[in-house]
């Protein structure tokens, strides 16, 4: 099955940039979506198809998307950014088509 | 606005069953596929089931498969997920998700989720 890895935390000072990386085999041939998951909340979908943003996510949050990574781009990282972060691809060729990333916790010092 | 709203969870010994469901509301439940997905404490999330929008596919991770079965009543907008044959793996909140409407196979709505604790 497709297995896709992140780094298990990330920190970072408020107004810094923070960055999370999400691995895969080839994992620039897919559309990679990235789920935020503030503590004792359901994750929030934040980016979809790489680098597109849902309405009413903020502008601070891209993505990226090549070769063996993808990536989520936090910019002024706020208090509130704090949270999981989960990325997500459909892999057609496998029984268990729906792969989430290991998660990435981001830690705002 | 969409809002979904799991119920069922709670304490069962392991092999015994349960049944989730899952009410829907804001948006035309009939045109959307459905999920299950789940999150053991402290970990990760881990995808359990789909079910199309008109039922008529259904698919499961290995780890539930067999054991589980996803179902909907579009009538009444509610998902459900039946567990049998419980183990202490699959202890987890069990979130239901909407796929987004144009078959992305993206989340773009959860509800809150429901504890599934098993344990004897």
């Amino acid at each position: 099955s497709y297995v896709l890895t992140q780094p298990p935390s990330v920190s970072v000072a408020p107004g810094q940039t923070a960055r999370i990386t999400c691995g895969g085999n080839n994992i620039g041939t897919k559309s990679v979506h990235w789920y935020q998951q503030r503590p004792g909340q359901a994750p929030v979908l934040v980016v979809y198809d790489d680098s597109d943003r849902p309405s009413g996510i903020p502008e601070r949050f891209s993505g990226s998307n090549s070769g063996n990574t993808a990536t989520l781009t936090i910019s002024r990282v706020e208090a509130g950014d704090e949270a999981d972060y989960y990325c997500q691809v459909w892999d057609s060729s496998s029984d268990h088509p729906y792969v989430f990333g290991t998660g990435t916790k981001v830690t705002v010092l | 606005q969409v809002q979904l709203v799991e119920s069922g969870g709670g304490v069962v010994q392991p092999g015994r069953s349960l049944r989730l469901s899952c009410a829907a509301s804001g948006f035309t439940f009939h045109s959307y596929a459905m999920h299950w997905v789940r999150q053991s404490p402290g970990k990760g999330l881990e995808w359990v089931a789909v079910i199309s929008y008109d039922e008529s596919s259904k698919y499961y991770a290995d780890s539930v498969k067999g054991r589980f079965t996803i179902s909907r009543v579009n009538s009444k907008n509610t998902l459900y997920l039946q567990m049998n044959s419980l183990r202490a793996e699959d202890t987890a909140i069990y979130y239901c998700a909407r796929e987004e409407v144009r078959g992305t196979n993206l989340f773009d709505s959860w509800g809150q989720g429901t504890l599934v604790t098993v344990s004897s």
